[in-house]
């Protein structure tokens, strides 16, 4: 059974810092890993998406890494800014018993300004 | 242009009630998507059909009925409200179920029972 498990649950960093969310997941078994970002009351919103045989993707100051064969996923925000708050959501698409989606728990982001 | 859109954004309804979410995607996607939010923010995927057909029934009870009368669509029934209903449910779509494929989400239905 896929789990997937999102350190720290909670992080609040000042302004300008780099910063790395984990993302852990059981079973390497999977089609690709995406990060999505949730605003309070809104929807998710699409960061990058990692197929299962690449090893990161790049967008703008966001920087995702994929390694399948230890189950782990970071995302790195580089000069993090107060519009980055949110929570951040990592999910792995199964390539087993079916094509569903697990998703972590998330990962609530605060920067100060 | 809102690419997956969800209707109604906000539910409040009495417990026993019947009641529907609508879903459309303008993107061409074969595939749909619902998910739960619990009051923990835990996202669950509940079913997903692709090109009209169930290919992702999760052990949900059988008061929910997603209906699909076209690939652009995806709507969802649920019979006999309960408290526990109660949560925000997210449609999503991506090109075809398998690898490779973005899902893009809509923006949520808060469903609230009394």
């Amino acid at each position: 059974k896929q789990e997937v498990t999102q350190i720290p649950a909670a992080l609040s960093v000042p302004e300008g810092e780099n910063l790395v969310l984990n993302c852990s997941f059981t079973d390497s078994a999977i089609y690709n890993l995406q990060w999505f970002r949730q605003d309070p009351g809104k929807g998710l919103t699409s960061l990058l998406l990692i197929q299962s045989s690449q090893r990161e993707q790049t967008s703008g100051r966001l920087n995702a890494s994929l390694d399948k064969s230890s189950g782990r996923s970071t995302l790195y925000i580089a000069a993090s800014q107060p519009g980055d708050s949110a929570t951040y959501l990592c999910a792995v698409k199964r390539n087993t018993g079916g094509f569903k989606t697990i998703f972590g728990a998330g990962t609530r982001l605060f920067v100060k300004a | 242009d809102t690419a997956v859109s969800q209707t109604p954004k906000y539910l409040v309804t009495q417990m026993g009630n019947d009641k529907s979410i609508k879903c459309e995607q303008n993107l061409g996607h074969d595939t749909m998507y619902w998910y739960k939010q619990d009051s923990k923010k835990f996202l669950k995927i509940m079913f997903s059909y692709n090109n009209k057909e169930l290919i992702i029934n999760e052990t949900v009870p059988n008061r929910f009925s997603p209906k699909s009368p076209d690939k652009a669509h995806l709507n969802l029934h649920i019979n006999s409200l309960e408290l526990g209903d109660s949560a925000v449910y997210f449609c999503a779509s991506s090109r075809t179920p398998g690898a490779g494929n973005e899902q893009f989400f809509g923006p949520g239905t808060r469903l609230t029972v009394l």
